[in-house]
């Protein structure tokens, strides 16, 4: 079965460094998402992108966030200065965005900053 | 008032018990409704979704949706311990296609 992979599956850092979370969409799925968890909280949407561009944003995705797909495949988001309150759960999800657009989640990438 | 209420539990329920988990919202736009489950540590992965008010059966697992009353459900019946998850409500507007997620029931099934 398909699946959404994010790399790396853990990451620390130290406040105020940058950090690139990388996300392999499923293959013919058009819509690419990053939400975030922190633990104990729910999940909140942060961006989707769609064509090559951000389609949707939350408040949370400040200018902080930014996210890429650099080649035909990957789709990033980066951090830059992270804060403390940063660390959390980061999820990709991909959808084909149609119907209820259904949407595939990797397994995550946590974040910890120190 | 946030859009959508979910009791975050725990619930804690016997082997073979029949779970109900629910959910409110407070958004009328709302027209796809959605079950994720997710294990610890991992990403929700679909259950189930609904379209319109009524019921859908998917083996163990059945959606309800009373759009009347913004509220709904999912029932586990024949309850195993590999249910022990977190079940999540999610839901799109007819005018966006993100899904806004409830917080989670964790659910713990004992043997």
């Amino acid at each position: 079965e398909p699946e959404v992979t994010q790399t790396p599956s853990h990451q620390v850092t130290q406040m105020g460094q940058e950090v690139i979370l990388r996300c392999v969409p499923i293959s013919n799925h058009l819509y690419f998402y990053w939400y975030r968890q922190i633990l104990g909280q729910k999940v909140e949407f942060l961006v989707s992108f769609y064509n090559n561009e951000i389609s949707e944003k939350s408040e949370i995705f400040d200018d902080q966030f930014s996210v890429e797909r650099p080649d035909g495949s990957n789709f990033t988001l980066k951090i830059r200065s992270t804060k403390l309150e940063d660390s959390a759960m980061y999820f990709c999800a991909s959808s084909q965005g149609t119907g209820a657009n259904v949407l595939t989640f990797g397994a995550g990438s946590r974040l910890t900053v120190l | 008032q946030k859009e959508v209420e979910q009791d975050p539990g725990p619930l804690s329920v016997p082997e073979g018990a029949i779970v109900s988990l629910n959910c409110t919202y407070s958004n009328s736009a709302f027209q796809y409704f959605m079950w994720y489950r997710q294990y610890s540590r991992k990403g929700p992965e679909l259950l189930m979704y609904t379209y319109s008010s009524g019921n859908k059966e998917d083996g163990r697992f059945t959606a309800q949706v009373d759009k009347s009353s913004k509220y709904i459900s999912l029932f586990i019946r024949d309850s195993q311990p590999s249910d022990s998850a977190t079940y999540l409500c999610a839901m799109i507007s007819g005018g966006s296609y993100i899904p806004t997620f409830g917080r989670g029931t964790s659910l713990i099934v004992h043997p």
